[in-house]
């Protein structure tokens, strides 16, 4: 059982803003960095955002991630048909001494 | 660009071990600072993180799974393995090898996975 939660789905319609939340503790989200990934079934899961706020090279600012205190969450704007995938948060938990990931969000396109 | 492929056999036994190899290509697993961890799907489910082997070789387990978990490096090949034993058909999944990079930023850890495998399913059964 994971130690991050998120919501198991989310939706909307083309052109929207979808918000995504991950809740966690004083031991991961409190004390690090928080990652996000987006995850098709059947390929290789892409890092999204790293370190709370932080696009890789070739995401676009479509995506934006947040933190706060034991909390962080991702946001998606202009949501597009291509942006129908699975959600991870994910972050280091200094009381397990390994990486955690969310309990995953399902997010559709309407 | 570093690339990394994970193999193995996609049907195990109960009972038996599992084993997988990473072969990484692009990158020396054994220079730099990077770290190289496994991490697997199980079916039906989220990801989970198994472990993880640093360039200086010392390594980091999933508490829930270390006593049957040894990861492992060969440089002659650059690769990575993954062994865990006494499977059982919750040990079902696609497993994935990934390139982790970590920093710190005062005392808070950065610590995020930037290339992955495209994964290999294991089934467990008899």
């Amino acid at each position: 059982q994971s130690v991050l939660t998120q919501p198991p789905s989310a939706s909307g319609t083309p052109g929207q803003r979808v918000t995504i939340f991950c809740s966690g503790s004083t031991s991961n989200i409190g004390s690090n960095t928080v990652n996000w990934y987006q995850h098709l079934p059947g390929t290789a899961p892409k890092l999204l955002i790293y370190s709370n706020n932080q696009r890789p090279s070739g995401v676009p600012d479509r995506f934006s991630g947040s933190k706060s205190g034991t909390s962080a969450s991702l946001a998606i704007s202009g949501l597009q048909s291509d942006d129908e995938a699975d959600y991870f948060c994910a972050t280091w938990d200094d009381s397990l001494n390994g990486y955690v990931f969310g309990t995953g969000t399902k997010v559709t396109v309407l | 660009q570093v690339q990394l492929r994970e193999s193995g056999p996609g049907l195990v036994k109960p009972s038996q071990t599992l084993s997988l190899t990473c072969t990484v290509s692009g990158e020396s697993i054994s220079s730099g600072d990077d770290y190289w961890g496994w991490i697997r799907q199980p079916a039906g489910k989220g990801l989970e993180w198994i472990g993880r082997i640093h360039s200086s070789w010392a390594t980091n387990y999933n508490p829930s799974l270390r006593s049957r978990v040894t990861i492992s490096a060969d440089t002659s090949k650059n690769q990575l393995s993954l062994k865990l034993s006494s499977v059982t058909a919750a040990d079902t999944g696609v497993y994935y090898c990934a390139r982790a990079t970590v920093t710190r930023v005062g005392t808070a850890m950065v610590y995020y996975f930037d290339s992955w495998g495209q994964g290999t399913l294991v089934t467990v059964s008899s």
